[in-house]
């Protein structure tokens, strides 16, 4: 069936340094690709979002491109900062009808 | 307004209480979600309602039994609770079922003692 895969964490880095999540997934077809976001006490909230191959998504400095060749769409950015400390989830829309999520990655962002 | 509403946002029951979670969302979404989340883990899909039909049911135990009355209201219905379903439960819309954005509660955390 369709399943994600993600990096596990933790994962602390130093503010200003980059980031990469790395996510990979198996599906039948092509399904569209999200990374969800949520921070201390709160629900998940969409970051960037990719629905064919070669898109790439992007928000608040993140970017994701839907690598098809290697089942791929990690996550990077260029200067992290202490406030997008919080847990990375990746996730796919599968061929059942629903989302399936990555076990998450937790990141920590050292001033 | 894109936001979706949860009561309450901390919920401590007894095993043998009868309780209610309750989801509202005012963005016209047709789509509506339950999902249960265990600490350190990703939300796990439990039911999906689509225009204000069940058509989803990931064989959740009926000890929980969900309701749509409209199609702003979800709500979740708790029975007979063992510890073990203690999580956050997060409820979530989107425009319809489809690869499209999900619109995500703050959730309620949910103890059973």
């Amino acid at each position: 069936g369709d399943s994600v895969t993600q990096m596990e964490g933790p994962v602390t880095l130093s503010e200003e340094a980059f980031l990469t999540i790395n996510c990979t997934y198996t599906a039948t077809g092509y399904p569209s690709l999200f990374w969800y976001v949520q921070y201390p006490g709160e629900g998940l909230q969409l970051l960037l979002k990719a629905t064919k191959a070669d898109d790439k998504g992007s928000n608040k400095g993140f970017e994701a491109t839907y690598r098809k060749e290697t089942t791929s769409f990690h996550l990077e950015k260029g200067s992290v900062q202490v406030s997008d400390s919080a847990v990375y989830f990746c996730a796919s829309y599968s061929s059942a009808s629903k989302i399936i999520f990555g076990s998450g990655t937790r990141l920590s962002i050292r001033p | 307004d894109t936001e979706v509403t949860q009561t309450p946002k901390h919920l401590v029951m007894g095993m043998t209480n009868k309780k209610s979670l309750k989801c509202e969302q005012h963005m016209g979404h047709r789509a509506m979600y339950w999902y249960k989340q265990k600490a350190k883990k990703p939300p796990e899909l439990m039911f999906v309602y689509s225009y204000e039909k069940l058509s989803i049911n990931e064989s959740v135990p009926s000890r929980f039994s969900p309701e749509c009355p409209n199609s702003s209201l979800l709500n979740l219905h708790l029975h007979a609770l063992q510890p073990e379903d203690s999580a956050l439960y997060l409820c979530a819309s989107s425009q319809d079922e489809g690869p499209v954005e999900a619109f995500f509660g703050q959730g309620t955390r949910l103890t059973v003692v």
